[in-house]
């Protein structure tokens, strides 16, 4: 079966600083990957996707990810976090086009 | 355009009542998911609707959850004789993805359903 792991249950960050969440997959065949953003008491929202093609993957909120298949990850980067980041993450993947698998969550804290 | 809509947003009832969960998906969107998101950890699946046709029940923890969607538009998840593990929160998406399509799927904002 499938599986997303998301190392970190939760990561702090002073506003300003870059950002890496990490996500690894364990599938036989590339999956289509996502990364969602839940802020408290509101759904999920897409942050990117890749689905094939260039492996750096830019999103909505200045995010970008990039897929390596070699090492079955797909880490969710920012260069410059913004306090509004504040909220939890998810790396989800999708292998037949009728379910997502989701990662634990990773919950982002931002210093001022 | 609208987005997916779910309703109650918040549901609490009492050990062994049934509920009714409603979402209305994204117009003319073909695929309609259910989740459920146990407080501080990822959302799971329940089931998966392609137009009426229930294609994947396998995530449905137990004989007690039910889930329809008669006219391949709006979509109940029933469960009934709450227990307190069935606390969560309930997730619907839809998407417009057939076998070859986007696999992209839009969330609503979820029920949350708390069992005393």
């Amino acid at each position: 079966a499938q599986s997303v792991t998301q190392p970190d249950i939760h990561i702090t960050v002073s506003e300003g600083a870059s950002l890496e969440l990490r996500c690894n997959y364990s599938y036989g065949a590339t999956p289509y990957l996502f990364w969602y953003v839940q802020s408290p008491g509101q759904g999920l929202q897409l942050l990117l996707k890749y689905f094939s093609g260039d492996t750096l993957v830019q999103g909505i909120k200045g995010f970008e990810a990039e897929f390596k298949r070699s090492q079955s990850s797909f880490n969710l980067r920012k260069p410059s976090v913004h306090w509004s980041d504040a909220a939890e993450y998810f790396c989800a993947v999708d292998n037949a086009g009728n379910m997502l698998t989701f990662g634990g969550g990773t919950r982002l804290m931002v210093k001022p | 355009g609208a987005g997916v809509s779910q309703s109650p947003r918040y549901k609490v009832a009492k050990r062994g009542q049934d509920v009714a969960l409603r979402c209305d998906p994204i117009s003319g969107h073909v695929s309609l998911f259910w989740y459920q998101q146990a407080l501080g950890q990822g959302p799971e699946f329940l089931t998966y609707f392609q137009n009426e046709a229930q294609l994947d029940k396998s995530g449905l923890p137990s004989d007690r959850f039910f889930a329809e969607r008669p006219e391949g538009s709006v979509s109940t998840l029933k469960i009934q004789r709450t227990q307190q593990e069935d606390s969560a929160v309930y997730l619907c998406a839809s998407s417009l993805a057939d076998v070859t399509g986007d696999h992209e799927q839009f969330f609503g904002p979820g029920t949350r359903l708390t069992v005393l």
